[in-house]
């Protein structure tokens, strides 16, 4: 069975520090890769998807960068990190069918 | 514009009160409508996907059913484990998913 996995689990990082998000799924080959952010009583915003590897979409204008450096590898980045930047990022997959499978999360607070 | 709206906001039912949540959607054109649980602190689980009008699912005291403009999750008899936010998605493109603000349900026992 599939599984995908999002470290770290909690991060707390000062205003202007670099960002590194890693996600990683398991038991499937060449998946769709999500990266979200969700912001309380928001819905969830997509901010980047892949469709293979080195293939990154931007949904969203922002502070943050998305890397697929391996087929089941999706990473998330800044360079200087916001206070806006702060929230709950979910990392989904999909297969050939349209359903997508989120990972645990990470709690990102921006100091 | 595509949207997705889900209704009501907070749910508070008495152990086995039956009750349904509501998901509202305008997109130019559906590929599948998805509801998710989501535990607080956790990533959303996935419950259902359907496809076309008409289309029901069923998962223990689960049910979700789909028409042109809005589905609903049905939940019978609900447990205080059933306690959560449901979430609703719509698939408005091949890459491009639409998700409501969520229902919180409270279940007491």
């Amino acid at each position: 069975s599939q599984t995908i996995h999002q470290w770290p689990a909690t991060l707390v990082q000062p205003v202007g520090s670099p960002l590194s998000l890693e996600c990683t799924v398991e038991g499937t080959s060449n998946p769709n890769l999500y990266w979200y952010r969700q912001a309380a009583g928001r819905g969830l915003q997509l901010l980047f998807y892949s469709v293979g590897i080195g293939q990154i979409s931007s949904e969203v204008p922002q502070n943050l960068s998305a890397s697929r450096p391996q087929d089941r590898q999706f990473i998330l980045s800044s360079k200087k990190l916001l206070l806006s930047d702060s929230g709950f990022y979910l990392c989904a997959w999909s297969g050939k069918g349209e359903t997508q499978y989120f990972g645990p999360g990470t709690r990102l607070l921006v100091l | 514009e595509d949207q997705v709206t889900q209704s009501p906001e907070a749910l508070r039912l008495q152990e086995g009160e039956s009750s349904s949540l509501n998901c509202s959607y305008t997109v130019s054109g559906l590929r599948g409508l998805f509801w998710y649980r989501q535990d607080p602190g956790k990533g959303p689980e996935f419950l259902f996907t359907l496809y076309s009008a008409g289309e029901e699912k069923e998962k223990e005291r689960l049910k979700a059913t789909l028409t042109k403009k809005e589905s609903f999750l049905h939940i019978t008899a609900p447990k205080p484990e059933d306690s959560a936010t449901y979430l609703c998605a719509v698939q408005a493109g091949t890459y491009k998913y639409i998700f409501g603000t969520g229902t919180r349900l409270k279940v007491l026992a």
